[in-house]
């Protein structure tokens, strides 16, 4: 079946680093642009990263951008993400997601699990 | 950036309600709309795209409407298993942007 699994998240100290990953299975990995979606523990959800399928085309989210690089390996059906600089406020649960098989096409689905990312001292 | 903001931010209602819930795009996006379900502990689900489009498997009961800046989910008839969060997003432009979100509880 269809499936994005997670891992790579847990406690960090701030200014450290993490790298997020995301294996895919059940569907054509290499056909779907991806992201990386979070959200922290209570609140709504926040997109922060997109990559097409070739990894030529890829967009951050301000909040993200100079801190974060996503990245994948068609290959490997996997999606990454290098987390560096870590803050406090960056403490949520991370989803990767398929966002279509086109540039057109920019809603969310399918899912992972989540993997939880703390930064805390 | 688009911001989205979703109305009410909750609601209770019963088994058998019809419920409507609002988002409004701080400028057009055509129907360049996903709406998701959220139940706690889990990852969104998406329900519909393109403002109207029901993703294969998601009951009938659900249904989307509108373009430009105004749009409308609608449970038409609530079910337990619909008691969740709600989010939209618009997919128009980058930063995509989500809604605050719209919890349905029971009354």
């Amino acid at each position: 079946q269809v499936q994005l699994v997670e891992s790579g998240g847990g406690l960090v100290k701030p200014g450290g680093s993490l790298r997020l990953s995301c294996a895919a299975s059940g569907f054509s990995f290499s056909d779907y642009y991806m992201s990386w979606i979070r959200q922290a523990p209570g609140k709504g959800l926040e997109w922060i990263s997109y990559i097409s399928t070739s990894g030529t085309t890829i967009y951050y989210a301000d909040s993200v951008r100079g801190r974060f690089t996503i990245s994948r390996d068609n290959a490997k059906n996997s999606l990454y993400l290098q987390m560096n600089s870590l803050r406090a406020e960056d403490t949520a649960v991370y989803y990767c997601a398929g966002t279509g098989k086109a540039l057109l096409y920019k809603w969310f689905d399918p899912w992972g699990q989540g993997t939880l990312v703390t930064v805390s001292s | 950036d688009i911001q989205m903001t979703q109305s009410p931010s909750s609601v209770s209602a019963s088994v058998g309600d019809r419920v409507t819930i609002t988002c409004r795009a701080s400028q057009g996006i055509s129907s360049w709309l996903a709406w998701y379900q959220q139940k706690p502990g889990k990852a969104p689900r998406l329900l519909i795209y393109a403002a109207s489009n029901l993703l294969s498997g998601v009951p009938s009961r659900f249904s989307g409407s509108g373009s430009g800046s105004d749009f409308t989910l609608t449970i038409s008839c609530l079910q337990p298993e619909d008691f969740a969060t709600y989010y939209c997003q618009q997919a128009n432009s980058f930063p995509l942007t989500f809604g605050g979100g719209t919890k349905v509880e029971i009354k």
